[in-house]
């Protein structure tokens, strides 16, 4: 139980151009869902937790205009990076949890890479 | 805000005991979760603590002192598979995890 998918698991993109991450509770209705990226050989840092109907919380300095996160159901949240840059290349991880235990299940990443 | 600091690397032989200590200073805490990356893949669930006390869970234990800001992971009986990223996250009052720049762990033959 509790698995979580990630679609697409790669994608390269020109820079410029905007990417849409999905993100779904298989087996599970997430109450809440997270956004992470990571920078190679670096920890996950959050970027935004969002909750079914209501707008993302975003981090402090993770920009909301640029990375837009939709949360439209409880088993499905998206993430478009829009007008991606090479900068913005990192593996963009998912994760969502259950009002209890809480614990966070992550889905397995999608490395992004803006050329 | 979070502070959680763990060790760079650790190197350790097959069969041998790695012990990878956390200390954290946090604003808020739910509970502190231990979880193991290999390169390229997202997180998986090793343990779970919020209570003082050691949890034990086959060949992993993990380890929890609140009022020292404290844990550790404890793998034994190392096999090569276990080579890999251990990250502490710490859970803040609202479930937020903040996550260490993680220990990488090498098991050598």
């Amino acid at each position: 139980g509790a698995v979580v998918s990630q679609h697409p698991s790669r994608v390269i993109c020109k820079s410029g151009t905007s990417v849409k991450i999905e993100c779904r509770s298989l087996d599970f209705q997430a109450t809440t869902m997270f956004w992470y990226r990571q920078f190679p050989k670096q920890s996950l840092m959050l970027m935004a937790t969002s909750n079914e109907g209501s707008k993302a919380t975003y981090e402090q300095g993770v920009e909301k205009d640029k990375f837009l996160i939709n949360h439209a159901s409880l088993t499905l949240s998206t993430l478009t990076v829009t007008s991606a840059h090479p900068e913005d290349s990192s593996f963009y991880i998912c994760s969502a949890s259950l009002k209890e235990p809480y614990e966070q299940y992550f889905g397995p990443g999608t490395r992004l890479t803006v050329t | 805000g979070q502070n959680i600091d763990q060790p760079t690397e650790m190197t350790a032989t097959e069969g041998a005991i790695v012990q990878i200590n956390c200390t954290y200073q946090t604003s808020g805490f739910n509970g502190l979760f231990w979880y193991q990356q290999h390169a390229g893949e997202a997180p998986t669930f090793l343990s779970y603590n919020v209570l003082d006390g050691l949890e034990e869970k086959g060949r992993f234990s993990s380890f929890l002192s609140r009022s020292k800001g404290y844990s550790y992971l404890l793998l034994k009986e190392l096999q090569m598979k276990d080579s890999a990223s251990y990250l502490c996250a710490v859970s803040d009052n609202d479930y937020k995890l903040s996550f260490g720049a993680g220990t990488t762990v090498t098991v050598r033959a």
